[in-house]
């Protein structure tokens, strides 16, 4: 198995331009989570989907960011206008139960 | 809401010896997983080891291991035999539900 595949690994976008982000799970692994990292924040869970349903979006930070899940082996998060303090590295991670999550590589997001 | 505590900001420890990394939690429940994360410069999270809580037995993987004690919220990782590639920031995670809660990190560094 390849693991979870995030795409792309940087990104350097302008600010008020739209970013989006793409990951891959685990063929079988039927919970999804994306989350951020940053120097202050340290990782956060933005939003989960279980069965390619969001089920808690509370960590999405605002209505500039989105995500969706259109079937059980793809997953976007997408900001829109992106500004700068968006700057982090964002992690997708799939896991089949509540424990074993898998994480990709991550995409490091610059938003200048 | 559960907590993850690593006080150590940063550990150094020379090759061949062996260290340990502090993890405290605050959690009300009774049934719930724990977990140690590596993330090396390349910025890959690679679980090392998971407890379940309802386990007395002390988790083990080759050279880490985990000191787990229930009564006291304490989880903490041993890194025997201590090897360069063991740099990395160690990240202490919970979950009882479906999210992982992650401590702040601890930045380990390996030294010749």
């Amino acid at each position: 198995d390849a693991g979870v595949i995030q795409s792309p690994r940087h990104e350097v976008t302008e600010m008020g331009q739209e970013v989006t982000l793409r990951c891959k799970p685990i063929s079988g692994h039927n919970s999804l989570f994306w989350y951020r990292q940053t120097m202050m924040r340290g990782l956060e869970l933005l939003i989960y989907f279980n069965n390619n349903v969001p089920i808690d979006d509370s960590g999405m930070p605002e209505d500039r960011f989105s995500a969706k899940m259109p079937n059980a082996s793809f997953s976007t998060l997408k900001i829109q206008p992106s500004e700068p303090r968006d700057s982090a590295v964002y992690f997708c991670a799939s896991s089949p139960l509540s424990y074993g999550y898998t994480f990709g590589s991550g995409t490091r997001l610059t938003v200048v | 809401a559960q907590t993850v505590t690593q006080s150590q900001p940063e550990m150094s420890v020379q090759e061949a010896e062996t260290v340990t990394l502090s993890c405290t939690y605050d959690t009300s429940e009774s049934n719930y997983y724990l977990f140690w994360y590596k993330q090396p410069p390349s910025r890959q999270m690679i679980l090392v080891i998971r407890q379940e809580a309802y386990k007395q037995q002390n988790a083990t993987e080759n050279r880490f291991s985990v000191n787990f004690q229930k009564a006291a919220k304490s989880f903490s990782l041993k890194i025997s035999d201590s090897q360069l590639g063991d740099t990395a920031m160690y990240f202490c995670a919970f979950n009882s539900g479906y999210a992982l809660n992650f401590g702040k990190g601890t930045s380990l560094l390996v030294t010749p």
